[in-house]
C-alpha cells in the first residue's frame, strides 16, 4: 500500500547528541514537511521541500536540518543546537502536479524525548 | 494575529448531537481548506478539503467555507463517542505552504 513511513516511533536523545528521523514516502509526491507538535500548540512547519535538492525554512527551523537527496526520502536531523526537541514530529506529503485535487498525507509520528 | 485561529476547547458534547468546530484564516492568499481528526499520538488524518467556498458534504461530515468572512467550518452530525478526538483545520496558500490551526479536543459524552 503507498503512505508515508516514520522510524523510528521513539527515539530518545541524550544531551549534545544529533539525532535524524526517517521519513519515506512512496505516493510519489513532490512536497513533503516535517511540522512538530507540543501539547497546546498545534503543528508548527519546520522545512518543507518542493522538489529534489531543494528545501525552505518553515516557521521554527533552528536547530533543525534537513537533507532531499531523493524524491522519497525526506530526513530531519535534531542538532545539538536544538534545547527544547521532545516533542511528537510529524511528516507529510502532497502532490503539487494537480493541487486541488491532492491530498496531505501524514505519517504516523516519530516523539523524541531528552534523557 | 495568527493566519489560521482555532478555538483549543475542549468542547463536551452528549452523543448524537450535532457538532460544531470553527477556524478564522487572516491571508486572502489561502485557498485550499483541510479539516483533520488526529487521535492521540497518532497522525492526522484528512477528513474533508474543499477549494472554494460553498458547503461540501461527507457522510456525516460537512466542511463549509465562507471566503468573505475568511471562516471554516467543520459540521458533524449524530456524533458518536468514536469522534472523540482533536481537529485541525488546515489551509494552503500560493507557496504550497500549509499552515494549521491549534487543533480543538472534542469529547462525545456517552
Amino acid at each position: 500500500d503507498g503512505g508515508i513511513t516514520q522510524s523510528p516511533k521513539y527515539l530518545f536523545r541524550k544531551e549534545g547528541q544529533n539525532v535524524t528521523l526517517s521519513c519515506e514516502q512512496n505516493l510519489n509526491h513532490d512536497a513533503m514537511y516535517w511540522y512538530r507538535q507540543d501539547p497546546g500548540q498545534g503543528l508548527r512547519l519546520i522545512y518543507y521541500s518542493h522538489i529534489v535538492n531543494d528545501f525552505q525554512k518553515g516557521d521554527i527551523a533552528e536547530g533543525y536540518s534537513v537533507s532531499r537527496e531523493k524524491k522519497e526520502s525526506f530526513p530531519l536531523t535534531v542538532t545539538s543546537a536544538q534545547k527544547n526537541p521532545t516533542a511528537f514530529y510529524l511528516c507529510a506529503s502532497i502532490g503539487r502536479t494537480t493541487i486541488t485535487n491532492e491530498k496531505l498525507f501524514f505519517g504516523s509520528g516519530t516523539q523524541l524525548s531528552v534523557l | 494575529q495568527k493566519e489560521v485561529e482555532q478555538d483549543p476547547g475542549p468542547l463536551s458534547v452528549p452523543e448524537g448531537a450535532i457538532v460544531s468546530l470553527n477556524c478564522t484564516y487572516s491571508n486572502s492568499a489561502f485557498q485550499y481548506f483541510m479539516w483533520y481528526r488526529q487521535y492521540s499520538r497518532k497522525g492526522p488524518e484528512l477528513l474533508m478539503y474543499t477549494y472554494s467556498s460553498g458547503n461540501k458534504e461527507d457522510g456525516r461530515f460537512t466542511a463549509q467555507v465562507d471566503k468573505s468572512s475568511k471562516y471554516i467550518s467543520l459540521f458533524i452530525r449524530d456524533s458518536q463517542p468514536s469522534d472523540s478526538a482533536t481537529y485541525l483545520c488546515a489551509s494552503l496558500n500560493r507557496d504550497d505552504k500549509i499552515i494549521f490551526g491549534k487543533g480543538t479536543r472534542l469529547h462525545i459524552l456517552p
